[in-house]
């Protein structure tokens, strides 16, 4: 059973250009959670999606962030007009519903690094 | 909100040494707990969890028991391994899903 597919793995994007980070979950799983890590610092909760709603986004940026996870197909983070301080590390996670929804599997990260 | 207390690294420690990592949180409710483990380039790893209080989660050799009265959830192993080099983090896991992570704990295990 794979786990938590995220690509890419690295991404570099100039100030101003827009990424687009993606997430196919492990198989079953129906909840998509994304996380950003600044260097030396712990995962801070971004988003909360179930398949094509957002559940929770009080983690999200107002400005130039946005999620969504469509009935078919990976969950998407999409970051417009980047700026040098959105250069983290981008970890999604999954669960599955009902009870076992308690553990979250995280996906390897995309490094994204803003010139 | 939630939140998470960590002590902080790096800890150094020789092989076969006992390791303990603290662990306190304040979150609303019971909420479940977890630690992850994060070795270099890598996402995290779930080591082990507990659901309700007194439970004792498991791993690796790895254990942590959860404690509703000192709303603390340490990590311990009694003998470490240089493969046990990594960053530990401590989660709780609130009523909206979201787990809260601290700023986590580098181990550093020398032969």
């Amino acid at each position: 059973n794979a786990g938590v597919m995220q690509n890419p793995r690295h991404l570099v994007r100039r100030r101003g250009q827009e990424a687009r980070l993606r997430c196919s979950p492990m198989k079953g799983h129906s909840h998509v959670y994304w996380y950003r890590q600044l260097p030396e610092e712990g995962l801070k909760f971004m988003v909360y999606l179930q398949k094509e709603n957002i559940i929770d986004e009080s983690g999200m940026p107002k400005e130039r962030f946005s999620a969504e996870f469509p009935k078919e197909g990976p969950s998407i983070l999409r970051i417009q007009q980047v700026v040098r301080g959105d250069s983290a590390a981008y970890f999604c996670a999954s669960s599955p519903s009902g009870v076992a929804a308690d553990t979250q599997y995280f996906g390897p990260g995309t490094r994204l690094t803003v010139l | 909100g939630d939140s998470v207390t960590q002590m902080e690294g790096p800890v150094t420690l020789s092989e076969e040494a006992f390791l303990t990592i603290n662990c306190t949180y304040t979150a609303t409710g019971y909420p479940s707990l977890f630690w992850y483990v994060q070795y270099p380039g890598e996402g995290l790893q779930l080591l082990l969890k507990a659901t309700k209080a007194d439970d004792k989660g498991s791993n690796k050799g790895f254990e942590a028991t959860y404690r509703k009265e000192t709303t603390s959830f340490h990590l311990e192993k009694g003998s470490v391994q240089v493969s046990d080099s990594a960053v530990y983090f401590c989660a709780p896991r609130g009523a909206g899903n979201m787990l809260t992570f601290g700023g986590g704990t580098r181990l550093m295990v020398k032969p």
